[in-house]
């Protein structure tokens, strides 16, 4: 059975450091993964989504990594800014219908 | 592209009352998704639907859960019988094919 984590569950930093997210899977057979963004009361809004066949994919100040065989993703946030705070959400799909598989996401705190 | 739409964003509701959901996904994305989301969690999968059919439902929904998708346009999730367990918040999401999914802004029930 598939399992996601994310790690840490919360994290706070002064405005202008890079963020490093971590997320975790236990079956390395997934179909895609993705991270996603959530504000407080909302719902969930699309920030990347790597194909298992890539490594990579950058979008402005974000740049996430997939490394399948370890299990693992890295979600980058460069020069950090008070609008990014937020719950981030990882997700994996493991097949083509794309029924996803969350993690508890990482809550980020960006001080001024 | 209006995104995904969900009605009502807010239920409040006695136990034991029955209370329906609807989603209008984005226009021509033949796939929609059911998930649940609790409190510090991520959303959990319930059900989802390639144009009318519904294809897998989750173990998480038990028989007080129903949804539908009539000719493959808006989707509804009924809860019968409610439980303050079910006190959640309930999203929606759409896609065409292999695309990012697209989150509707969540209906959040509080069943007291």
């Amino acid at each position: 059975k598939q399992e996601v984590t994310q790690i840490p569950a919360a994290l706070s930093v002064p405005e202008g450091e890079n963020l490093v997210l971590n997320c975790s899977f236990t079956d390395s057979a997934i179909y895609n993964l993705q991270w996603f963004r959530q504000d407080p009361g909302k719902g969930l809004t699309s920030l990347l989504l790597i194909q298992s066949s890539q490594r990579e994919q950058t979008s402005g100040r974000l740049n996430a990594s997939l490394d399948k065989s370890s299990g693992r993703s890295t979600l980058y946030i460069a020069a950090s800014q008070p609008g990014d705070s937020a719950t981030y959400l990882c997700a994996v799909s493991t097949d083509s219908w794309g029924k996803l598989q969350f993690g508890a996401g990482t809550q980020v705190v960006v001080t001024p | 592209d209006t995104g995904v739409s969900q009605n009502p964003r807010h239920k409040i509701t006695k136990r034991g009352q029955n209370v329906t959901f609807r989603c209008d996904p984005i226009s021509e994305h033949n796939r929609l998704y059911w998930y649940r989301q609790t409190l510090g969690q991520g959303p959990e999968f319930l059900t989802y639907f390639q144009n009318e059919a519904q294809l897998e439902k989750s173990r998480l929904l038990s028989d007080r859960f129903s949804a539908e998708r009539p000719k493959g346009s808006f989707s509804t999730l009924e809860i019968q019988r409610t439980e303050q367990g079910d006190s959640a918040m309930y999203l929606c999401a759409s896609l065409r094919t292999t695309d990012t999914q697209y989150f509707g802004p969540g209906t959040r029930l509080t069943v007291l």
